[in-house]
């Protein structure tokens, strides 16, 4: 799987849009880009994941450049409930395929 | 439906002490993982099955670690005997694999103390 590389930590403004970025310059064809959090003392959260079209679901956008070397999550409308550490991960969306986590990113929301 | 369950939510044992951990998974769900997370070592994947077959245990640590799923809707962990570096939280998730983006599920954990 693809190596990711990330922010170790951001802060946003409470209603305001965080915009997470994630490289990952060796990604092949076949790989996706999966975004995943952690909010304390819990498990780790499915956000959203794409190919090569942007996506967008209730709980975030994700944006893949052009030459899929690096992506961007947004989160529109932060709050407080989004702190937490994101992770962004690359892999072949096969079945059963592992998950491999890097240190992610430190999303921390202030009112 | 109720998540991927786990169980105990906690647990402190004695170093040497058998310890196991149990993991029902999402119905419907064919793949099943065993991560630990540690300060040092962030989260690390253990063992995966699919349709109950262990597919890849590279991640287990060593021999006092082993994991089991004699059916569709239960896995367990054990370690035999435990030590105080598997202190750590560990998680089991589950996913579908036909069809979908094989997105994990997390269950909320398991919090091992070994004194």
């Amino acid at each position: 799987d693809a190596k990711t590389t990330q922010p170790p930590s951001m802060d946003c403004a409470e209603g305001r849009a965080a915009n997470l970025p994630c490289n990952h310059s060796t990604i092949s064809g076949n790989e996706y880009v999966y975004w995943y959090r952690q909010i304390h003392s819990q498990g780790p959260q499915y956000i959203i994941h794409g190919l090569k079209n942007n996506e967008t679901n209730e709980m975030a956008s994700l944006i893949i450049t052009e030459d899929r070397k690096s992506s961007t999550l947004i989160l529109p409308h932060a709050t407080l409930r989004d702190t937490a550490v994101y992770y962004c991960i690359v892999r072949v969306a096969v079945g059963g395929n592992k998950l491999v986590f890097g240190a992610g990113t430190i999303l921390r929301v202030k009112s | 439906d109720a998540g991927v369950i786990q169980s105990p939510r906690h647990e402190v044992t004695e170093m040497g002490q058998e310890v196991t951990l149990r993991c029902k998974p999402i119905s419907g769900h064919n793949s099943l993982f065993w991560y630990r997370q540690t300060m040092m070592r962030g989260l690390e994947l253990l063992i995966y099955f699919n349709n109950n077959v262990p597919i890849d245990d590279s991640g287990m640590p060593e021999d006092r670690f082993s994991a089991k799923m004699p059916n569709a809707s239960f896995s367990t962990l054990k370690i035999q005997p435990s030590e105080p570096r598997d202190s750590a939280v560990y998680f089991c998730a589950s996913t579908k694999t036909s069809g979908g983006g094989n997105e994990q599920f997390f269950g909320p954990g398991t919090r091992l103390t070994v004194l």
